[in-house]
């Protein structure tokens, strides 16, 4: 049972426009939500959080949304930059387990130039 | 560098051998992690440590695995008589002990079981 899903599995985008990485989960308890960027051979890299006590979250050119009554959320980026291009993963965790994360399957982003 | 270090980064073992691996957190994160991904899915929680304490083991953690923290800073995670499924990237992961903290990846350690 996946309870965090991403249901794009590659994404591919020019070199400026804004890049749309989605993501949804099944379990109401999940109350913190996080992005992480991962090249070939290296581990995940944090992007940007955010809690269920909001529904948007910006850093820079990184904006996390999240719907909470569609158990949905997504990130934007803007303008997307090749450097971008890696897969990206959601993560979620649930007060009182610790932090630890489930995450998803991961959307591969490629950023043309 | 006080990111997160793994060692080995790659390892190829036969199949029926032990294994350990070994992760140095961050130094003022009292919270460790271990993942495992294996190609095409995102990690998977494995086990995590307040300090020295093992607080939570997922099932996917068989008996063939142990990990340990026995002083509440590196960590190790050893495998006995692997097998080809175990093959895998296994990554390690710290963060503050405050709820909602990120947690912060080393570069794992690829493990192939022949």
């Amino acid at each position: 049972d996946q309870q965090v899903k991403q249901n794009s599995p590659s994404l591919s985008v020019q070199e400026g426009r804004i890049s749309i990485l989605n993501c949804d989960y099944t379990n109401s308890m999940f109350d913190y939500f996080l992005w992480y960027k991962k090249y070939p051979a290296e581990g995940p890299t944090f992007l940007i959080s955010i809690s269920s006590i909001k529904d948007k979250n910006e850093d820079g050119r990184f904006t996390v949304f999240l719907n909470k009554s569609a158990k949905h959320l997504s990130l934007h980026i803007v303008p997307s930059q090749p450097g971008d291009s890696a897969v990206y993963f959601c993560a979620a965790s649930a007060l009182g387990a610790g932090n630890m994360l489930t995450f998803g399957g991961g959307t591969r982003l490629m950023v043309k130039p | 560098d006080t990111g997160v270090s793994q060692n080995p980064r790659h390892k190829i073992t036969k199949r029926g051998q032990n294994v350990t691996f070994r992760c140095d957190p961050i130094s003022e994160h009292n919270r460790l992690y271990w993942y495992r991904q294996t190609l095409g899915q995102g990690p998977e929680f494995l086990t995590y440590f307040q300090n020295e304490a093992q607080l939570e083991k997922s099932r996917l953690l068989s008996d063939r695995f142990s990990a340990e923290r026995p002083k509440g800073s590196f960590s190790t995670l050893e495998i006995q008589r692997t097998e080809q499924g175990d093959s895998a990237m296994y990554l390690c992961a710290s963060s503050l002990g405050a709820a909602q903290s990120e947690q912060y990846f080393g570069p794992g350690t690829r493990l192939t079981v022949t």
